[in-house]
């Protein structure tokens, strides 16, 4: 079983719909959560992250924490065609590992 | 942009061969990571760097390395290369002080023919 689980789509939505992205992990000892975004051909881009339980905003996004079903969840609001990339989860072990799940591919649909 | 460079873009080589992916972090960054890259296997943590020093090792196969320069560069040796090791390599820099920001360079494609 990986370390961190993540569905690898493709996910498509229509323009304007709410998007929720997902991932599920086994190791308790995570205390950091990140989303990165990644377009075709270029490096991951850092979206947000997140100590522990909880919920973080930022603008049309939104990251949430649940250690006690050890889930991790990224909404994304009024989604747009430029919002099409793939969604990486990320994970910190200790101070310097960090897990990535495979990545989640979006398509937002205009 | 997010001010991290890497050369070469692409990298085209036969199996056996050693060759040499170089990285430049963000100005002021003293951390380096490097990844690897794959349809399979998602992103692989491979080493960590801070300041030349290594601090943090993943993945990383015996038959590579890496090291980080004075001024901060740094530089990533995959030797004899096998057809699995065709991959996206990115290098990755982060702030002092911070261990949760990291900043993605565009990445080098290597393809072991």
């Amino acid at each position: 079983q990986k370390e961190v689980e993540q569905d690898p789509g493709p996910l498509s939505v229509p323009e304007g719909a709410i998007v929720s992205l997902n991932c599920t992990y086994s190791n308790s000892a995570f205390q950091y959560f990140m989303w990165y975004r990644q377009y075709s051909r270029k490096g991951p881009e850092l979206l947000m992250y997140t100590y522990s339980s909880g919920n973080k905003e930022d603008g049309r996004f939104t990251a949430q924490v649940d250690k006690s079903s050890k889930y991790i969840s990224l909404f994304i609001r009024d989604s747009q065609p430029s919002d099409s990339a793939t969604y990486l989860c990320a994970m910190k072990a200790g101070t310097y590992k960090y897990i990535f799940g495979t990545g989640t591919r979006l398509k937002v649909l205009a | 942009d997010s001010g991290v460079t890497q050369t070469p873009k692409h990298l085209i080589t036969a199996t056996g061969q050693r060759v040499t992916l170089r990285c430049s972090p963000r100005s002021g960054d003293l951390s380096v990571y490097w990844y690897q890259q794959s349809l399979d296997q998602g992103l692989q943590f491979l080493i960590q760097y801070y300041n030349g020093e290594e601090r943090a090792k993943g993945n990383i196969l015996e038959r590579f390395s890496a090291q980080q320069f004075p001024d901060l560069h740094s530089e990533l040796n995959l030797s004899s290369l096998e057809l699995g090791d065709s991959a996206l390599y990115f290098c990755a820099s982060s702030p002092f002080g911070t261990v949760n920001e990291q900043y993605f360079g565009p990445g080098t494609r290597l393809t072991v023919t």
